[in-house]
């Protein structure tokens, strides 16, 4: 079946734009969770979600993060006013429900110039 | 909060030889113990899990979680050319959702 996908693949963006990353989990999934993925560095916790529970935001950086995901399927990662620091992968996961085993996209590649 | 330390990498071996990756971690709870690999431009899969006292298995890995000293070593008695990758150790606390990685280890295995 169809796994996680992410778009776009790619982005190039200027700092201080803002921009938008998308993930599909896979379908039936009610989990979806963001990490961050930086040069040299391990996975960082962004933020989760759980059906249509509150989401934990507990590791988002700053304020000019911020996420939401409509209908419980399609979840969307804003970054405003990019700074270089932002860039990194940025992966999404989808699991069957909250701590079943998380299932990876291909990520999103964020260059902020 | 929760914390996971792995081998510094880089790593690079012969094929056939064998392989241990270090993980050690501090958490207040209990907890599931997992080590991800991540191949060249792929996305990061799961290789294997284990909750605590229990060796798991996968593609010829093993990790055994020792509870006395927060150890959840991997191990490969022979290594391939495709098991070249950057492997990550991570947790999982009981009643949490969220995974708390480590920095990775490159893996490089060479003819």
């Amino acid at each position: 079946g169809a796994g996680v996908s992410q778009s776009p693949s790619n982005k190039v963006t200027e700092k201080g734009k803002d921009v938008e990353l998308r993930c599909d989990p896979i379908s039936g999934h009610t989990a979806l969770y963001w990490y961050r993925q930086s040069l040299g560095q391990g996975l960082e916790f962004l933020i989760y979600f759980q059906g249509n529970s509150a989401p934990d935001k507990s590791g988002l950086p700053s304020d000019r993060f911020s996420a939401e995901r409509t209908g419980g399927s399609v979840s969307t990662l804003t970054i405003q006013r990019t700074q270089q620091e932002d860039s990194a992968v940025y992966l999404c996961a989808s699991s069957l429900s909250g701590g079943d085993t998380q299932y990876f996209g291909p990520g999103t590649r964020l260059t902020v110039l | 909060g929760d914390s996971v330390t792995q081998t510094e990498g880089p790593v690079t071996l012969p094929e056939r030889a064998a392989l241990t990756l270090n993980c050690t971690y501090q958490s207040s709870y209990s907890t599931f113990l997992f080590w991800y690999v991540q191949y060249l431009n792929k996305e990061p899969e799961l290789l294997l899990k284990s909750s605590e006292n229990q060796e798991t298995d996968s593609r010829g890995f093993q990790a055994s979680p020792i509870k006395s000293d927060s150890s959840f070593h991997l191990e490969k008695p022979s290594v391939q050319l495709s098991d070249s990758a950057v492997y990550y150790c991570a947790l999982r606390d009981r009643g949490d959702y969220k995974l708390s990685f480590g920095a990775g280890t490159t893996v490089t295995v060479r003819a």
